[in-house]
């Protein structure tokens, strides 16, 4: 089984500060681990995704993520927050044999200051 | 190039009436998931399509939630005698057939459902 848990419901950062979003993620099999982010009103967009190989995963918008098995985390980071990084992101897990459901933590929501 | 659309984008319902939801995936992908979105949650899985066969349903989906996907198209999420529990965000995402990586889940805009 599997699960995620992201720390932190809300983040405030200011405008060209660091992002770094946190999650812990559970999973009896070796995992497969995603970051989504979600706008008011619309679907989740992918923002990276970590399979197997190289651990620091780049992803869309400037973001990245680093797969950290002894720690079970896959926080996600950006250098400097944009105004349009403010959203809703989800950090997600999955097993990685056959058919295994995504499994999403429960968010974190990104607020940008100027 | 479009994406998952879902239809319709609102609906409130008062207790006890039914609803559908459709989705349309990207076209090409075969596989079709349907989430349910609460607030302040994350997304949680409700039922799986390959093709037109339903493989996966989620104990969430419980006798009243009822999922289609006739001829591997679109799908169609029924409830019947909705509770105000039952209100939530629901989410269609779609993916392309394996090719041996991982694929990703598209979602669409999902449909905002709000039982009185």
């Amino acid at each position: 089984a599997q699960s995620v848990t992201q720390l932190g419901s809300h983040v405030s950062v200011s405008e060209g500060a660091l992002v770094l979003l946190r999650c812990n993620y559970s999973s009896s099999v070796p995992p497969y681990l995603f970051w989504y982010v979600q706008y008011p009103n619309q679907g989740l967009q992918l923002l990276l995704k970590y399979t197997t190989g190289a651990t620091l995963v780049k992803g869309i918008n400037g973001f990245e993520a680093e797969f950290k098995k002894s720690e079970t985390s896959f926080h996600l980071t950006k250098p400097s927050a944009h105004m349009s990084d403010a959203a809703e992101y989800f950090c997600a897990v999955r097993g990685n044999t056959g058919f295994q459901k995504l499994v999403f933590g429960t968010g974190t929501r990104l607020l940008v200051s100027p | 190039d479009t994406g998952v659309s879902q239809d319709p984008r609102h609906k409130i319902t008062k207790r006890g009436q039914n609803v559908t939801f459709r989705c349309d995936p990207i076209s090409e992908h075969n596989r079709l998931y349907w989430y349910r979105q609460t607030l302040g949650q994350g997304p949680e899985f409700l039922t799986y399509f390959q093709n037109e066969a339903q493989l996966e349903k989620s104990r969430l989906l419980s006798d009243r939630f009822s999922a289609e996907r006739p001829k591997g198209s679109f799908s169609t999420l029924e409830i019947q005698r909705t509770e105000q529990g039952d209100s939530a965000m629901y989410l269609c995402a779609s993916s392309p057939p394996r090719t041996g990586g991982i694929n990703e889940q598209f979602f669409g805009p999902g449909t905002r459902l709000t039982v009185l």
